[in-house]
């Protein structure tokens, strides 16, 4: 069974550019995540999908970031434009019911803003 | 969620068995409590987890107190791909998805 995929493993762009990063969930999952680790912070919630709903996006930090799920297959999350604080690794994850379920987690996208 | 106090750090020798501890003294009856890690450059991953009694499954065991203020992680013959920093999670039910991953332990597994 796969896991969950996120592309690109990395990505380095200059401030003000727009980048988008996608996110493919274990097949079956309904629940999608995406979490952020920023300049050697704690890793922070984002936002939840359920299907193509979002559930929770309180973690979202403005109106830069925007998250979508067509279909309620994958995930894309784009950064227009993106800033130097925007540097971290962003990880996403599914789960197949949510509450209470465990995590599975990709292995994070690394993104460079210059 | 229950705030949750780890050591910055351990060492343990490989093949030995590691005992993460926790500490989770505001935790409330709904609460439980999860382990997940991160291994260098890798997403985080998820070990176990447990409410009141205790938990094992192939990659580790969880003892929480009868009191459920604190518990320990413990993963029985340590080796070296086990190096991982090391979360203990206590969210509130509902909020089992939207983890508060803190600093956690440094687990340095040595030859």
């Amino acid at each position: 069974e796969a896991g969950v995929t996120q592309f690109p493993s990395h990505s380095v762009i200059e401030k003000g550019q727009t980048v988008t990063l996608r996110c493919d969930p274990i097949s079956g999952h309904d629940n999608l995540y995406w979490y952020r680790r920023v300049m050697g912070k704690e890793i922070k919630f984002l936002l939840h999908f359920v299907k193509e709903s979002k559930q929770d996006e309180s973690g979202m930090p403005n109106n830069r970031f925007l998250a979508e799920r067509t279909g309620g297959t994958y995930s894309t999350l784009k950064v227009q434009p993106a800033e130097l604080e925007d540097s971290g690794v962003y990880f996403c994850a599914s789960s197949l019911t949510g509450s209470g379920e465990k995590l599975f987690f990709g292995s994070g996208t690394q993104l460079s803003v210059l | 969620d229950a705030k949750t106090t780890q050591p910055p750090s351990m060492d343990c020798a490989e093949g030995r068995a590691a005992n993460l501890p926790c500490n989770h003294s505001t935790i409330s009856g709904n609460e439980y409590v999860y382990w997940y890690r991160q291994i260098h450059s890798q997403g985080p991953q998820y070990i176990i987890h447990g409410l009141k009694n205790n938990e094992t499954n192939e990659m580790a065991s969880l003892i929480i107190t009868e009191d459920r203020k604190s518990s320990t992680l413990i993963l029985p013959h340590a080796t070296l791909r086990d190096t991982a920093v090391y979360y203990c999670i206590a969210p509130s039910w509902g909020n089992t998805d939207k983890l508060i991953f803190g600093t956690g332990t440094r687990l340095q597994v040595f030859p």
